[in-house]
């Protein structure tokens, strides 16, 4: 069965890039979603279909997917970016979710 | 605004049954479906399901399949996730979604709040 796979974790320093990757067998040919989830609250979409922004998501959030890796940049990390992100495709009608990386900014 | 509003925590023993509300609000209920995710404590995201508030289809994650099942009620613009033959792996905060629909795809835009559904004897 299809997976998608993220490490699980990442640290920045604030004002630094942050990219998390996610992988999967020939994930570019798919699209793939981002989700921010900060700790105890509920998950909110940052990216859409690759590299769209919803309404909202400031512009240092893009994303790009090509080949086996899809990734979602920070730029300008700032604290209130600390979250678990988790990417998203579908396969054989199926939503999956890789495992989600803790983004920790120090 | 956008808004889903969900019922609250629920406990309940082994083999029983669990019903989730999700009540929406703010945008044309029959133009988007709904998505069930859960979490389980300290784990990721787990799709559950999917059903259309249009026309009522569903697409149940396999691993459910035979135990779940998703209605939605046009009138009261509320969609359901009923979990049957409850375990305790069942346990978990399941979240609704609206889903906006693309091809044979969908993404969640607006989530719930979360029940926190708990199984123990």
């Amino acid at each position: 069965s299809y997976e998608v796979t993220q490490a699980p974790s990442v640290s920045v320093s604030p004002g630094q890039t942050a990219s998390i990757t996610c992988s999967g067998d020939k994930l570019g040919n798919k699209y793939v979603y981002w989700y921010q989830q900060k700790a105890g609250q509920s998950p909110v979409l940052v990216i859409y279909h690759n590299i769209q922004r919803p309404s909202g998501i400031p512009e240092r959030f893009s994303g790009s997917n090509s080949g086996n890796t899809a990734t979602l940049t920070i730029s300008g990390t700032q604290v209130l970016d600390e979250a678990d992100y988790y990417c998203q495709a579908w396969d054989s009608s199926t939503a999956l979710f890789g495992g989600g990386t803790k983004l920790t900014v120090l | 605004q956008v808004q889903l509003m969900q019922s609250g925590t629920e406990v309940k023993k082994p083999g029983a049954s669990v019903k989730v509300s999700c009540k929406a609000s703010g945008y044309t209920f029959t133009a988007y479906g709904f998505s069930w995710v859960r979490q389980a404590p300290g784990q990721g995201l787990e799709w559950v399901g999917w059903i259309s508030a249009h026309n009522g289809n569903t697409n149940y994650a396999q691993k459910l399949q035979g135990r779940v099942a998703m209605t939605t009620d046009t009138s009261t613009n509320t969609a359901y996730m009923e979990l049957r033959s409850l375990k305790s792996d069942d346990t978990a905060v399941y979240f609704c979604a609206r889903g906006v629909a693309v091809a044979d795809e969908y993404y969640f835009d607006f989530w719930g709040q979360g029940t926190l559904v708990t199984v123990s004897s």
